[in-house]
C-alpha cells in the first residue's frame, strides 16, 4: 500500500468549529489530493496540490482552504464547519502526470461529522 | 454535471459468475480509470486505458473503452467473494491529473 496516513480518521464536531484534517505521504509524491465522497455524489474534488505551496481549487472548494508546506502535508482546513460538510474525506497522491495520467494512491478517509 | 457517471446499480452475484458494470461520460477524454472500493477503505487502482485503446485486460479484469458512445464498461471474470465491492470509473475530465468521478456500482459476490 502507498504510505498516504490520514488523521484523524474520526471526528465530530459542533457546527461553526474551526477543523483541520492532515494528509501524510511517505512516497515524496508531488501531486496530493482532497476529495469528499457522499452517497448518491461518489468522490468529488475539493482541492489539489502540484508542489509545495502550488494549490488550486477543485469542484467543491468552497468553505474550505488548503495548505501545503511541505511535500509530505497536505492540510484541508474547514474555517467554520457546516453540517452541510459532513462527509467521509479521503486524500489521494500522484506521481507527476507528464504527458499522460497517473493512478491516484488513497488514503483510508477520515470520517466527519458536524453536529 | 459530473464526468465518469456509471449506471448506479447494485449487482448481487453468484461466486464463479462474470459480473459487469458501465460508465458513461459526457466530454473528451484522455484516459479513464477503474477503482475499487472496500467497505470503510479508500480506492484501489485497478486499471487505466487511454483514448486510442479499444479494450484492455489485467488479469480477470477486462475494460472496453468506445469513444465514440462516450462509455466504457468493466467485467470481472470468474468472480470471487473477496471481489464484493464498490467500483467507480474516473476520467481526466479537467487536465493536470484531476480526476471526475462516477457514483459507483455495489456488487455483491455471494460464496
Amino acid at each position: 500500500d502507498a504510505g498516504i496516513t490520514q488523521s484523524p480518521r474520526h471526528k465530530v464536531t459542533e457546527t461553526g468549529t474551526p477543523v483541520t484534517l492532515r494528509c501524510h505521504q511517505t512516497e515524496n509524491h508531488r501531486y496530493m489530493y482532497w476529495y469528499r465522497q457522499d452517497p448518491g455524489h461518489g468522490l468529488r474534488l475539493i482541492h489539489y496540490s502540484y508542489g509545495v505551496k502550488d494549490t488550486d481549487k477543485g469542484e467543491v472548494s468552497d468553505g474550505y482552504s488548503v495548505s501545503r508546506s511541505k511535500t509530505e502535508d497536505f492540510l484541508l482546513t474547514l474555517e467554520s464547519a457546516t453540517s452541510s460538510q459532513t462527509s467521509v474525506y479521503f486524500c489521494a497522491i500522484s506521481e507527476e502526470p507528464g504527458t499522460g495520467l497517473q493512478p491516484q494512491h488513497f488514503g483510508d478517509g477520515t470520517r466527519l461529522s458536524i453536529l | 454535471s459530473q464526468q465518469g457517471e456509471e449506471d448506479p446499480q447494485a449487482l448481487s452475484i453468484q461466486e464463479g459468475e462474470n459480473a459487469t458494470m458501465n460508465c458513461s461520460y459526457k466530454t473528451s477524454i484522455n484516459n479513464l480509470q477503474w477503482y475499487r472500493q472496500n467497505s470503510g477503505r479508500g480506492l484501489v487502482h485497478l486499471i487505466l486505458i487511454r483514448s486510442n485503446e479499444r479494450e484492455k485486460h489485467s488479469g480477470r479484469l477486462r475494460v472496453t473503452l468506445d469513444t465514440s458512445k462516450k462509455s466504457s464498461s468493466l467485467l470481472i471474470t470468474a468472480s470471487r467473494a473477496a471481489d464484493t465491492a464498490s467500483y467507480f470509473c474516473a476520467t481526466d475530465a479537467w487536465g493536470n491529473n484531476r480526476l471526475a468521478f462516477g457514483k459507483g456500482n455495489q456488487v455483491v459476490v455471494i460464496p
